[in-house]
């Protein structure tokens, strides 16, 4: 079935880029997300971005897609203390039939900022 | 801004008890979900519930799980006997659709309940 991979701890300096990296199998994922997650709060949707696009740009985040190598990654310029989180990278294939409108996630990579 | 709610945050339950999780999903969404979290392990889909019938569930979804929506407003998963594997954080989600298409359509997820089996 699909699997969603990515690094468990990140930890950066406040003020630099931070780059959260997660690979899937998938090679039919249409939807590849990032989720963030604070403690005791549930997943919150940072952005997504469709299969056929390369780069999505929302102001701090750079969403970047390599489809040939399954590569998704999520940078955040400028780290602050408070994107201190757990992120999350999910994928979903709605054209699969069954379990189209389940998210698979990896894991999630807990970020910490060091002031 | 609407969101997810569900109850108790916390929840111990001994080994062969049945266990109710509640979720309050936000109002005029049509589509709701449970997903779990094992500590350690990554955020797994149990089940899918539209037009109070389940649309898609996961292996792990077996006749130990069932969910219902007793009324306008409450999502519950039940949990028949209660094993030590199913302590874990369980998440509920709800969305206006099942698939998204547009940014504002996307799965909102409640806090967790954090079920413990002793």
């Amino acid at each position: 079935g699909e699997d969603v991979e990515q690094s468990l701890f990140l930890s950066v300096r406040e003020g630099d880029s931070s780059v959260i990296n997660c690979t899937y199998t998938d090679s039919s994922s249409t939807y590849l997300y990032w989720y963030k997650q604070e403690p005791g709060a549930g997943l919150q949707l940072l952005t997504y971005i469709f299969s056929n696009m390369d780069m999505k740009q929302d102001q701090r985040l750079t969403v970047l897609l390599n489809k040939k190598d399954k590569h998704l990654s999520l940078r955040i310029a400028d780290t602050q203390t408070g994107d201190s989180a757990i992120y999350f990278c999910a994928e979903s294939n709605p054209d699969s039939g069954a379990g189209s409108y389940q998210l698979t996630f990896g894991k999630g990579t807990k970020l910490s900022v060091i002031p | 801004e609407p969101e997810v709610t569900q109850t108790p945050s916390h929840q111990v339950t001994q080994m062969g008890q049945e266990v109710i999780l509640r979720c309050v999903p936000i109002s005029n969404h049509l589509y709701f979900y449970w997903y779990r979290q094992i500590l350690g392990q990554k955020v797994e889909f149990l089940v899918s519930f539209y037009n109070n019938e389940i649309s898609e569930k996961s292996e792990i979804f077996d006749d130990q799980f069932s969910v219902e929506r007793p009324d306008g407003s409450n999502f519950t998963l039940k949990i028949r006997s209660t094993k030590l594997e199913d302590s874990a954080m369980y998440f509920c989600a709800s969305s206006v659709e099942g698939l998204i298409v547009a940014s504002t359509d996307t799965q909102y997820f409640g806090p967790g309940t954090r079920l413990t089996v002793l």
